[in-house]
């Protein structure tokens, strides 16, 4: 059974502080993603990596593939209330030579106190 | 654009009942899927299809059906209703499936379900 852990579940900090959470397999994922979810939403697509070692930033958001492209973190300065949320990451691993799967991990809980 | 739509929003079932939580997408997107995701967990993939006329099972299929008659909807059929049914569903579409890059879903807001 391939499973993606996610640490921490849950995460609460202050406003201007920075954070770091983590994902992590024993799989090897061709891709892997980043999604945030809002409260009866969606997720929503923030980042794709596809090498290992990549790193990707998006505004205050810095996501960073492991280099055997097992796990991934991301990285976020200055918390904003905005960036409240449910983070979800997804990897994409190969089943046969031609069809592959995505796993989702169960998700970190970000809240950013004013 | 509208993007991915599903309805109804909330439902309450009994056990037993049957009901279909419809998905539409325009998009013009091949590929859909169904998940659900359980309180603190990840989601779950119960079925997808990769074009009109295909679909196939994912993780956790089980008491659910789908099918998939036109490119825009992907409606999914509970037939006997039971409590570990209960969850919240998404439905998501993509243009491809399997690209190195990694292939962006969009997803539905979810529907809201609960057996009792």
């Amino acid at each position: 059974t391939q499973l993606l852990e996610q640490s921490p579940q849950f995460l609460s900090i202050q406003e201007g502080e920075n954070l770091t959470v983590y994902c992590n397999s024993s799989s090897v994922f061709s891709s892997l993603q980043w999604y945030r979810q809002e409260p009866g939403e969606g997720p929503v697509l923030l980042v794709t990596v596809v090498t290992g070692g990549e790193v990707k930033k998006l505004k205050r958001l810095t996501f960073q593939f492991g280099d055997a492209r097992k796990d991934s973190s991301l990285h976020i300065t200055a918390a904003q209330p905005g960036d409240t949320g449910l983070y979800l990451c997804a990897g994409r691993v190969r089943v046969t030579s031609s069809a592959s799967k995505i796993i989702f991990g169960s998700g970190t809980r970000l809240s950013i106190r004013p | 654009n509208a993007g991915v739509t599903q309805t109804p929003k909330f439902r309450i079932l009994k056990i037993g009942q049957s009901m279909t939580l419809q998905c539409t997408q325009d998009m013009n997107h091949n590929y859909m899927y169904w998940y659900r995701q359980d309180p603190g967990m990840g989601l779950k993939l119960i079925y997808y299809s990769v074009g009109a006329g295909i679909t196939d099972k994912g993780e956790v299929p089980n008491g659910y059906n789908v099918s998939r008659s036109t490119t825009e909807d992907f409606p999914l059929r509970l037939e006997l209703a039971a409590p570990s049914q209960t969850s919240v569903y998404f439905c998501a579409s993509s243009y491809s499936h399997d690209t190195g890059a990694g292939d962006i879903q969009y997803f539905g807001a979810g529907t809201r379900l609960s057996v009792l």
